[in-house]
């Protein structure tokens, strides 16, 4: 099944304490990114990837950091965790980097920082 | 100024009844896309529809319709005989050429939350 996997789905962690959300495509698609989104503010974008090895900032980069090493998989990474980084995380994947690919969308990161 | 722009932010109707969702856009690119996501109270985004700057053809799925208009920047969404399994958050974007190479960059509103209400 095509789909876009991110783990983990719920996670509530402290402030300063590093971690990674994981996203995997199966769908062979050039583009990844990932997006955040908040009440009142939709969804924002945080990186994207046109490629393997090739990455840039979206709207909101700062506290996170990214890397696509393979095509499939584009991790997000925070760094330090801060309460203002409390949101739900989307990674999606489209088949081009060019516009237009219909973006697709795993089911969603809920991410608590206290 | 916002790129897309969802003024409605929930809207309530009754079984039945139509309703239509607004967005407006904001571009200077001549070719562009624009989308329709839906979000039902589960999280997850689904997409509804793709259409391209140069097909202004209006689209018809359904209870689903979309009508695009160039002249007013608008890519607005209608459900007839709307359901209660039609409540969620409604997210329209624009998919459009970044500076540097020409890659994509989606754009969302804030989202439409419709209440369907049986």
């Amino acid at each position: 099944e095509a789909q876009v996997t991110q783990n983990p789905r719920y996670l509530i962690t402290v402030t300063g304490k590093k971690l990674t959300v994981t996203c995997s495509q199966n769908m062979n698609h050039e583009y990844m990114s990932w997006y955040r989104q908040d009440p009142g503010l939709g969804l924002r974008q945080i990186y994207y990837s046109m490629n393997v090895e090739v990455t840039d900032k979206g709207d909101v980069p700062e506290g996170y950091k990214v890397s696509r090493k393979e095509k499939r998989n584009f991790p997000l990474i925070l760094e330090s965790p801060s309460p203002n980084q409390t949101s739900l995380y989307f990674c999606a994947s489209s088949p081009r980097a060019a516009i237009g690919g219909t973006i697709y969308f795993g089911e969603g990161s809920w991410l608590t920082v206290v | 100024a916002q790129k897309v722009t969802q003024a409605q932010t929930e809207i309530s109707v009754v079984e039945k009844e139509d309703v239509t969702l607004d967005c407006v856009y904001e571009t200077r690119d001549t070719t562009y896309y624009l989308f329709w996501y839906k979000q039902p109270p589960s999280g997850e985004l689904v997409f509804l529809i793709r259409r391209n700057s140069f097909d202004e053809q209006n689209e018809i799925s359904g209870r689903y319709s979309w009508n695009f208009q160039k002249s007013t920047s608008s890519f607005n969404f209608t459900i007839t005989a709307s359901q209660v399994v039609d409540s969620a958050v409604y997210f329209c974007a624009l998919s459009e050429a970044t500076d540097s190479g020409g890659y994509q960059k989606v754009t969302f509103g804030i989202g439409t939350k419709l209440q369907v209400i049986p």
